[in-house]
């Protein structure tokens, strides 16, 4: 298994710009979320779903959209790219269930944007 | 709303001697979990310790234990027999059922960078 993977790795964009981040998982997980990581700031999470068609804000919400149109992907797209948007972003991703386990969030290895 | 304080932006620990990492949270909500991510260079996250609101032991997991007190609201992380491989970030962080319903959403601290020193 493959866990989480994310593409690309690293991107730098110009102010104004627009992309659109991709995460994958094959552990048939329900949950999916998107946080970004600023130095001292730990990390914030932006959105998330909760399954498949449906996705909700998290904390920093403004700037980004998000879609889940398949169970196993979550986009993370910015629409027009602003400096204040640099940061490394994480996709992770979690089982539904609460009733037994930790279900942690898995993590993928991140991918560092520059906007400049 | 749910927080995360770490306190700690950074420890020095000597290879082979025990270390304590610091968290503290707030939370209303009766049902919660409390994790302990491992942050190195490489930048990846890797999940170390989860400990439940309702258990009634602290979790440990190899040289990692959590160090749960419910009353004061901390969860501070110990980990014994530091080695140099363990110089990485780590994060303290909370996920809290809300009332409401589900809610699955992790909040975490700010980290502190932990250096082992040979």
């Amino acid at each position: 298994n493959a866990g989480v993977t994310q593409t690309p790795k690293f991107r730098v964009l110009k102010t104004g710009q627009s992309m659109t981040l991709l995460c994958a998982q094959d552990m048939n997980h329900e949950y999916m979320y998107w946080y970004r990581q600023d130095p001292g700031m730990g990390l914030r999470l932006i959105h998330y779903s909760v399954g498949e068609g449906t996705t909700a804000k998290g904390e920093v919400p403004d700037g980004y959209n998000v879609s889940r149109l398949k169970k196993q992907n979550f986009l993370l797209g910015l629409e027009s790219a602003a400096p204040s948007q640099t940061s490394v972003y994480f996709c992770a991703s979690s089982y539904s269930a609460w009733a037994s386990g930790s279900y942690e969030q898995y993590f993928g290895p991140g991918t560092r944007l520059t906007v400049t | 709303a749910q927080k995360i304080t770490q306190t700690q932006p950074g420890m020095f620990v000597q290879e082979k001697e025990a270390v304590t990492l610091d968290c503290t949270y707030d939370t209303s909500d009766p049902s919660y979990g409390l994790f302990w991510y491992k942050q190195p260079s490489s930048g990846e996250m890797i999940f170390l310790i989860y400990q439940g609101s309702y258990d009634q032991q602290n979790a440990t997991e190899g040289r990692y234990s959590l160090n749960f007190q419910k009353a004061r609201k901390s969860a501070n992380l110990v980990i014994s027999a530091s080695q140099l491989g363990d110089s990485a970030m780590y994060f303290c962080a909370m996920r809290a059922q809300n009332s409401g319903g589900s809610n699955y959403k992790l909040t975490f601290g700010k980290g502190t960078l932990l250096t082992v020193n040979p």
